[in-house]
């Protein structure tokens, strides 16, 4: 069965500093990956998504950067952080290149800036 | 601009009676529909989907119907049990993409 990791589950970091979160999918291949992010009372937004090794989609023009280096990994950095960086950040996963596959999601990384 | 809208943020239902659970959207390409379940800390969980060519999918306790001519779509749960209190995110797709556009979510409280 496919199972989807992401780490940390917490993190507080100072204004300015780097950030890096990492997401993993097992027992899968060529998984289409997304990165998302919800804020304080709001829905979940699209930042990223990427149907393949070293390809990235941006959604929302921002401070955060995306990469995928192995084809069933999925960062998501920032070079300085902000205040309105904090959230609850989801890496989600599909099957590769199929439309209409439901996304699964891991259990996200709660971000708050100071 | 939101594409998937969920006007109700809150909803308070009685156990064992149905849950309605709304979503409008804006965009006429969208061609495929889900629903999603999250408790706190947690991520979401798939709960059911529907495809443009459908207008009712059933799984178990849930059901999801879609008028396309409206652009809405409801969740509804039947009966509602305690442990269905959370937040219900809709979520559609455009046809022949990848991007899943999700709405704000409404938090439903059924009460025992």
């Amino acid at each position: 069965s496919q199972t989807i990791h992401q780490w940390p589950a917490t993190l507080v970091q100072p204004v300015g500093s780097p950030l890096s979160l990492e997401c993993t999918v097992e027992g899968t291949s060529n998984p289409n990956l997304y990165w998302y992010r919800q804020a304080a009372g709001r829905g979940l937004q699209l930042l990223f998504y990427s149907v393949g090794i070293g390809q990235i989609s941006s959604e929302v023009p921002q401070n955060l950067s995306a990469s995928r280096p192995q084809d069933r990994q999925f960062i998501l950095s920032s070079k300085k952080l902000l205040l309105s960086d904090s959230g609850f950040y989801l890496c989600a996963w599909s099957v590769g290149r199929i439309y209409n596959s439901p996304l699964h999601f891991g259990n996200g990384t709660r971000l708050t800036v100071t | 601009d939101q594409q998937v809208k969920q006007n109700s943020p809150s909803l308070s239902v009685q156990e064992g009676r149905i849950s309605i659970l709304n979503c409008d959207y804006t965009n006429s390409m969208f061609d495929y529909f889900l629903w999603y379940k999250k408790y706190p800390a947690e991520g979401p969980t798939f709960l059911i989907s529907i495809s443009s060519i459908k207008d009712k999918n059933e799984d178990g306790r849930f059901t999801v119907f879609l008028n396309k001519s409206a652009k809405h779509l409801s969740l509804h749960i039947v009966p509602s049990q305690p442990g269905d209190s959370a937040v219900y995110f809709c979520a559609a797709s455009e046809a022949g993409t990848y991007k899943y556009i999700f709405g704000t979510g409404t938090r439903l409280k059924v009460l025992a």
